[in-house]
């Protein structure tokens, strides 16, 4: 199993730009999530789906949209990207019932935004 | 929402010596309290949890413990090792319901001197 993926690793965006950061999962974990670590803080939920066609907001959700069309892929989009979206973002997945709660992080993908 | 304070931000120890870094959270449906290790450039890795079921969890050098009453848990490591140097991060979140959403403390930086 590769786990949890995320591509690019690094990217460089002009603001105003847009760009679809990648997630995907080969565990068939039903539930998929969003977050973002800004410099020496925790990581902030921005979005999350709880299966294929089911998707919801988070703490931090403006800015960005998903879409979870298949059960392996979960993308965030930036839609016009903005300084304060600089970050590092991190999906992550798990079973997402009560008795598997354990959530597998991907290696993130470091974004800078001039 | 939930609320998520951790302490302390920083943490030196000597090697050899225990360490402990305490949560407190606010939503008291909050029923599974996982600790996240992340080293400097990497993805944060689960090091242990607790549901809210238990007092206490051990796992070879590290300990949690939860206090449901005071709503407070704590990650206990003991005979630290250089390669315990990192940050640590506390999480809350509840099991069951629509998504497995963590909330993060801020986060401790664990830094053990040889």
């Amino acid at each position: 199993n590769a786990g949890v993926t995320q591509t690019p690793k690094f990217q460089v965006l002009k603001t105003g730009q847009s760009m679809t950061l990648q997630c995907a999962q080969d565990m068939n974990h039903e539930y998929m999530s969003w977050y973002r670590q800004d410099p020496g803080m925790g990581l902030r939920l921005i979005h999350y789906s709880v299966g294929a066609g089911i998707t919801d907001q988070g703490e931090v959700p403006n800015g960005y949209n998903v879409s979870r069309s298949t059960t392996e892929d979960f993308p965030l989009r930036l839609l016009s990207a903005a300084p304060s979206q600089t970050s590092v973002y991190f999906c992550a997945s798990s079973y997402g019932d009560d008795y598997q709660e354990t959530q597998y992080f991907g290696p993130g993908t470091r974004l800078l935004v001039l | 929402g939930e609320n998520v304070e951790q302490h302390p931000s920083t943490l030196s120890v000597q090697e050899g010596d225990s360490a402990v870094i305490k949560c407190t959270y606010s939503d008291s449906a909050s029923n599974y309290f996982p600790w996240y290790k992340q080293e400097l450039g990497k993805r944060p890795q689960l090091i242990i949890d607790i549901r809210s079921n238990v007092g206490e969890k051990k796992d070879q050098r590290i300990a949690v413990t939860l206090n449901k009453t005071a709503k407070h848990f704590s990650l206990h490591i003991t005979e630290t090792q250089p390669e315990d140097s990192a940050v640590y991060f506390c999480a809350a979140s509840i099991v069951g319901a629509a998504g497995n959403k963590l909330t993060f403390g801020g986060g401790t930086r664990v830094l053990v001197k040889p």
